[in-house]
Order: structure tokens, then sequence, then C-alpha cells
């Protein structure tokens, strides 16, 4: 079956820290990944997202994930957070039917 | 930047009453889904329509959930006697013909009395 999992439920970083957040899928076919972020009262917005080539891909407002094929996952990272990262993150698999299986949830909380 | 909008941002209704949540996905996009998000929960698919016609449906969308796709521009989600556990908020989304990125409306916060 196809699942997404994501390690951290809430995590809490002071302004300037480094952040990683893992996402680990599991998926037999050609992977289509995404990271999603929804600010406060905001919908969901694209962050990155990876369908071939590279596998270290670049994102909007610093950042970046890195798919590993051998470990199955999609972690994404920031050298140095901001009060206004705070916000929920979305880790998403693409299914072979083309809808997004998403993972739990990450809540970020970045202290000033 | 065309975006997907939804209307109304919330909806509070009495169990057992139908309702509609109304999505405007981005013009030329041709597939269209909703997902659904339960309070501490994470975001769920519900169903994939394309071509006038559901290509996917997950087993939450049983038969008291419907789309309809009436007039072109708008993409509606029909729960005809809704639950206690129908309280969620639900999230439209749409996307090309060609490329993988789908675009999410604000979403509806359905809460079900």
């Amino acid at each position: 079956a196809q699942s997404v999992s994501q390690h951290n439920h809430h995590v809490i970083l002071s302004e300037a820290a480094s952040l990683e957040l893992g996402c680990n899928y599991s998926y037999g076919g050609t992977v289509n990944l995404f990271w999603y972020v929804q600010y406060p009262g905001q919908h969901l917005q694209l962050l990155l997202k990876y369908f071939s080539g590279d596998p270290l891909v670049k994102g909007i407002k610093g950042f970046e994930a890195e798919f590993i094929k051998s470990k199955f996952s999609f972690n994404l990272r920031k050298p140095s957070v901001q009060w206004s990262d705070t916000a929920e993150y979305f880790c998403a698999v693409k299914g072979n039917t083309g809808k997004l299986i998403f993972g739990q949830g990450t809540t970020l909380q970045v202290k000033p | 930047e065309p975006e997907v909008t939804q209307t109304p941002s919330h909806q509070v209704t009495q169990m057992g009453q139908e309702v509609i949540l109304r999505c405007v996905p981005i013009s030329n996009h041709l597939y269209f889904y909703w997902y659904r998000q339960i309070l501490g929960q994470k975001v769920e698919f519900l169903v994939s329509f394309y071509n006038n016609e559901i290509s996917e449906k997950s087993e939450i969308f049983d038969d008291q959930f419907s789309v309809e796709r009436p007039d072109g521009s708008n993409f509606t989600l029909k729960i005809r006697s809704t639950k206690l556990e129908d309280s969620a908020m639900y999230f439209c989304a749409s996307r090309r013909l060609v490329g993988n990125e789908q675009f999410f409306g604000p979403g509806t916060r359905l809460t079900v009395l």
C-alpha cells in the first residue's frame, strides 16, 4: 500500500536554527514527491517537488529536499529558519492514479 | 496568478442535513480533486474527477458523497446526510492535463452539530 510517514509531529526551533523534517514513503512505482506548507489560516502551498533528475531539489523560501531512493526518503531542510516559517508542513507522494497521499504533517513553531 | 477558490469558508450544519461545498478550479485545469482533513489528522484523498466523471474514489467516499461539475466552472462536493464524523476541513484541488502539481484552494471548514 502507498503511504507516507513524517517522523516529527511537532518541532520547536529558535530563529536561525537549522531545520530538517523527515519523510519516508512506501511506493513501488515512479515517485513524484512533494512538500506542501500550510501557514496559519491559509491554504496548502507547494514548497517544492521532485519528479526526476537531480535528487537535491530547491524550492521557495530557501527550502530544499533530498530524494534518497535507497532510503525511500525525501527530507526537507532549511539552513536557517525564520519566525515566518511557522506553519504546518506536509510531505506527499503522487500515487499511480494521480491522487496525492499525504503524511501526517509536522507543525513547526519558530520562536523569535 | 490564478487560484482555486472555495465557498463557503465555514459551514455549520445539523446532523442529517445536506451540504454542498463549492470550488472554482483554475480555468484551464482538467483534473479536479477533493481532500479532507479531520482536525489533528492527515490530509486524506476523497475523489478525483476528469472528463466529467469520477476517475478514482477512496473508501471514505461512500454513497453519501457525490461530486458534480454543473456548469464548466464550478466543482461541487455534496454530502447528502451529514454525520458528526464528517466535520473536517475540505480542500479542493485542480491540475492541468500535463504536469503533476495540484493547486489547492483555501478549504471549507465543515462543522456538523
